[in-house]
């Protein structure tokens, strides 16, 4: 358990809906970063937040959001949903090593299924 | 542009029978690479960092090490509990993105 936690589990939804993703970083960690896990790109960064703040955007898409928390916890914001949405997503929280790389912990994921 | 290349894609392994898989990188400014190991439908587990050539890091039946191009995560006399994904990670960002290859599926038999 790395103490990131991310809900729900799963999720099943229609093309052109919207749904809200949620994350909660382990006890102290203060950013946040969003991963998109689909079969065919493998595990692509889409954007991390840093006590509130937006510090990097990888490839995410217009249609995708997100927001961080005064409690810290993050949520992922994604609307008008593709087929080609349906992906794992993870959320990790970091750590700055002693070596001054920012070790990164994730969470079990949200399955989204978008039909 | 950042690059990470895993190899080989997928491994099928006897118990016991030791092998390396490897991570090739290109990067400006490497702060850091990463392995993880990952369970079908899991998070990712964080397993190393490792920072500079030369640097290596064990874990039971895994060691890690580091070149100026390469990675290489050696399983020695695998068990079947070792079967899962390893991924290779690279961190060049300031604020820690990770740029991940695409995995070596292991698959230890008994």
């Amino acid at each position: 358990d790395s103490g990131v936690t991310q809900t729900p589990k799963h999720l099943i939804t229609a093309t052109g809906q919207r749904v809200t993703l949620r994350c909660s970083p382990r006890s102290g960690d203060l950013s946040v970063y969003w991963y998109q896990q689909s079969l065919d790109q493998g595990l692509q960064f889409l954007i991390q937040y840093y006590n509130g703040e937006e510090r990097a955007k990888g490839n995410i898409l217009e249609r995708f959001s997100a927001q961080q928390f005064p409690d810290l916890h993050s949520e992922l914001n994604l609307s008008s949903l593709e087929l080609g949405d349906s992906a794992l997503y993870f959320c990790a929280s970091s750590v700055l090593s002693s070596g001054g790389a920012y070790e990164q912990y994730f969470g079990p994921g949200t399955r989204l299924t978008v039909t | 542009e950042d690059q990470v290349t895993q190899s080989p894609e997928a491994l099928r392994l006897q118990e016991g029978e030791s092998s390396s898989l490897n991570c090739s990188y290109t990067v400006s400014g490497l702060r850091g690479l990463f392995w993880y190991r990952q369970d079908p439908g899991k998070g990712p587990e964080f397993l190393f960092t490792l920072y500079s050539a030369g640097e290596e890091k064990e874990k039971e039946r895994l060691k890690a090490t580091l070149t100026k191009k390469e990675s290489f995560l050696h399983i020695t006399a695998p068990k079947p509990e070792d079967s899962a994904t390893y991924l290779c990670a690279v961190q060049a960002d300031s604020w820690g993105k990770l740029q991940f290859g695409a995995g070596t599926q292991v698959v230890v038999t008994p």
